[in-house]
């Protein structure tokens, strides 16, 4: 059963920070793996979607790698802003009989201060 | 662009009331699915729908009923409410099961 463990839990930064967000997946069969955000009280944005072909996607100020091999995809935001304030989140994509299933993080819940 | 619309946005419920939670899209997309999010344990597969005149059982599907009569709607029927369903239920679609997934703004639902 595919396991998918975000790391850390939250995080605090000042405004203007780089940062890395860590996604890490048991069952490296996934197929694709997308990152997410939440704001509080609301739906599921689509950030970036990293398929199976790929190594990384990049957008804006958002970059995510996925490494099958090691079983993980980290996300990248430069220069963070107030803005960029939200819980993150990663889920894999499956293929084969589990075909569609999203298998979802915990979640980063990600705080920038001005 | 409408993407994933959900209705209500908010229900409560008594137990043992049945409902049925709205999902339609507009973007033609085969796969659609239905999620629940609660506190500590994240966003839950609970039934899906390869195309119209298809669906199947997620992770947690007891309690709930889906139809797929249409591409565009993927409606999630309580047969009889439970506090244990209180949660908060999220639609989505996608292309088709392994591409990008688009989400509703969710719908919060009280069993008391």
């Amino acid at each position: 059963k595919q396991e998918v463990t975000q790391i850390p839990a939250a995080l605090s930064v000042p405004e203007g920070e780089n940062l890395v967000l860590n996604c890490s997946f048991t069952d490296s069969a996934i197929y694709n793996l997308q990152w997410f955000r939440q704001d509080p009280g609301k739906g599921l944005t689509s950030l970036l979607l990293i398929q199976s072909s790929q190594r990384e996607q990049t957008s804006g100020r958002l970059n995510a790698s996925l490494d099958k091999s090691s079983g993980r995809s980290t996300l990248y935001i430069a220069a963070s802003q107030p803005g960029d304030s939200a819980t993150y989140l990663c889920a894999g994509h499956a293929g084969g009989t589990s075909y569609g299933k999203l298998t979802f993080g915990q979640g980063t819940i990600l705080t920038v201060h001005p | 662009n409408a993407g994933v619309t959900q209705t209500p946005k908010f229900q409560v419920l008594k137990t043992g009331q049945s409902m049925t939670l709205q999902c339609a899209q507009d973007m033609n997309h085969e796969y659609m699915s239905w999620y629940r999010q609660d506190p500590g344990m994240g966003l839950r597969l609970i039934h899906y729908s390869v195309g119209a005149g298809i669906t199947d059982q997620g992770e947690v599907p007891n309690g709930y009923n889906v139809s797929r009569s249409t591409t565009e709607d993927f409606p999630l029927r309580l047969l009889s409410a439970a506090p244990s369903q209180t949660s908060v239920y999220f639609c989505a679609s996608s292309y088709s099961g392994v591409t990008e997934a688009f989400f509703g703004q969710g719908t919060r639902l009280t069993v008391v």
